[in-house]
């Protein structure tokens, strides 16, 4: 079954170390994305790429890195920058026109201890 | 800039009542797309529907159906004799023109609980 997938479900992360979420999609497309989710403030996005070797930040990249290195793969690295990374993390997906709508994985639930 | 609002954080209906999502968007852009989409409890986001500026007729799939008023910049959301497997999160969400990109405006979500 093609489709979207985060890894992993659940990561928890001391201050002051960068993690990094994966994100795997077989669906062909050729956009990704990095959305965060925080109760009460809906999705905001962090990253997107459109193609490969390629990316451009979206509204909330500050403490946070994307590569492209790959169609099918998109990681997230979260830094010691990021002041509040407590979230829930969403990759999505997208073919290579606008307006498309867009396939999302199952998330990545990223807690600071 | 581009803003989503929707205004109701929780609904609570019994099964088989009529329940309405309200989504005011606001965008300089003469075109435009709105969704939907649901959250069920596992966390990914399922499409639900696109509505592009320029169509506005209604829609009708199933149970549910959708309402978009240019005038009144709204995209309402209906879901006729609603059933406990609809409870999740609504997302309404918009995308302007950005190339070769689709990225999404959210709101900021209404939770709906259907209980029996």
């Amino acid at each position: 079954d093609g489709g979207i997938t985060q890894s992993p479900k659940y990561l928890f992360r001391k201050e002051g170390q960068n993690v990094t979420l994966s994100c795997e999609q077989n669906l062909n497309h050729d956009a990704m994305y990095w959305y965060r989710q925080d109760p009460g403030q809906g999705l905001r996005l962090i990253y997107y790429s459109q193609i490969v070797n390629d990316f451009q930040k979206g509204d909330i990249a500050e403490g946070y890195s994307v590569s492209r290195e790959k169609k099918e793969s998109f990681p997230l690295t979260v830094t010691s920058a990021q002041k509040n990374p407590t979230a829930f993390y969403l990759c999505a997906s997208t073919m290579g026109m606008a307006f498309t709508e867009a396939f999302f994985g199952q998330g990545t639930r990223l807690t600071v201890v | 800039a581009q803003k989503v609002t929707q205004a109701q954080t929780e609904i609570s209906v019994v099964e088989k009542e009529d329940v309405t999502l309200d989504c005011v968007y606001e965008t300089r852009d003469t075109t435009y797309y709105l969704f939907w989409y649901k959250q069920p409890p596992s966390g990914e986001l399922v499409f639900l529907i696109r509505r592009n500026s320029f169509d506005e007729q209604n829609e009708i799939s199933g149970r549910y159906s959708w309402n978009f008023q240019k005038s009144t910049s709204s995209f309402n959301f209906t879901i006729t004799a609603s059933q406990v497997v609809d409870s999740a999160v609504y997302f309404c969400a918009l995308s302007v023109n950005t190339g070769t990109a689709s990225k999404l405006t959210f709101g900021t979500g209404t939770r709906l609980q259907v209980t029996l």
